[in-house]
């Protein structure tokens, strides 16, 4: 069974340009998180989605940061006019469910931003 | 808002001793503590949860639970090399199953 992807790798961009990520879950899971992850800091939840229907998006860091899920299988994150604060690892995870039973979140390995 | 700290920031042992990392965290209520592994360029991979007060152990893993104390502990026994990584420990709460990460713990075996 493929896991979690995630596009691209890596991204290098300028003050003021925008960024898209792209993430692939695991088939079938219908939660799907991502986390922004500074450099030796843990994981920090921005949004969470069931299907295609956002759950929480308060921590979103502003009004730059926006996510979708349209079809509630692939989903985009992306950052317009991005700033050097931005500079993170950016993780997608999914998970089959909610509840207890289903707390396992399996994580890509990310994409890794640098805004110069 | 959940509060998670980890200690220590780093650790070094040698190949075959037992590592001991520590978690504190600020909510009783929460439903269950996850200890993820994360390598270099890797995303987290979970290695263990717990629920209850006590101990449960998977393979040369243990973890510690004390909700009283709001202190949860992971020991590694027999650590290897390939145990080298970031140990992330992590609170679940509410209906969607949220984690709220620590900062990690850098752990080296040195063989």
């Amino acid at each position: 069974e493929a896991g979690v992807t995630q596009s691209p790798r890596y991204a290098v961009l300028q003050e003021g340009q925008a960024v898209s990520f792209w993430c692939d879950p695991i088939s079938g899971h219908d939660t799907l998180y991502w986390y922004q992850q500074p450099r030796d800091q843990g994981p920090q939840l921005l949004v969470y989605f069931r299907d295609e229907a956002v759950i929480d998006n308060s921590q979103l860091p502003s009004d730059r940061f926006s996510a979708v899920r349209p079809k509630g299988t692939n989903s985009t994150l992306k950052i317009q006019s991005a700033k050097q604060g931005d500079t993170a690892t950016y993780l997608c995870a999914s998970s089959p469910g909610l509840g207890p039973n289903y707390a396992e979140q399996f994580f890509g390995p990310g994409t890794r931003l640098t805004v110069l | 808002q959940e509060k998670v700290q980890q200690s220590p920031e780093s650790l070094i042992v040698p190949e075959g001793a037992m590592s001991s990392l520590n978690c504190t965290f600020s909510n009783s209520a929460s439903q269950s503590i996850w200890w993820y592994q994360q390598h270099p360029g890797k995303g987290p991979e979970a290695l263990i949860s717990i629920f209850s007060n006590g101990n449960k152990k998977e393979g040369r893993l243990t973890v510690y639970l004390n909700r009283a104390s709001l202190h949860v502990s992971l020991h590694i026994r027999d650590s290897q090399p390939s145990d080298s990584a970031v140990y992330l420990c992590a609170l679940l709460s509410g209906s969607f199953n949220k984690l709220t990460f620590g900062a990690g713990t850098r752990l080296a075996v040195c063989p």
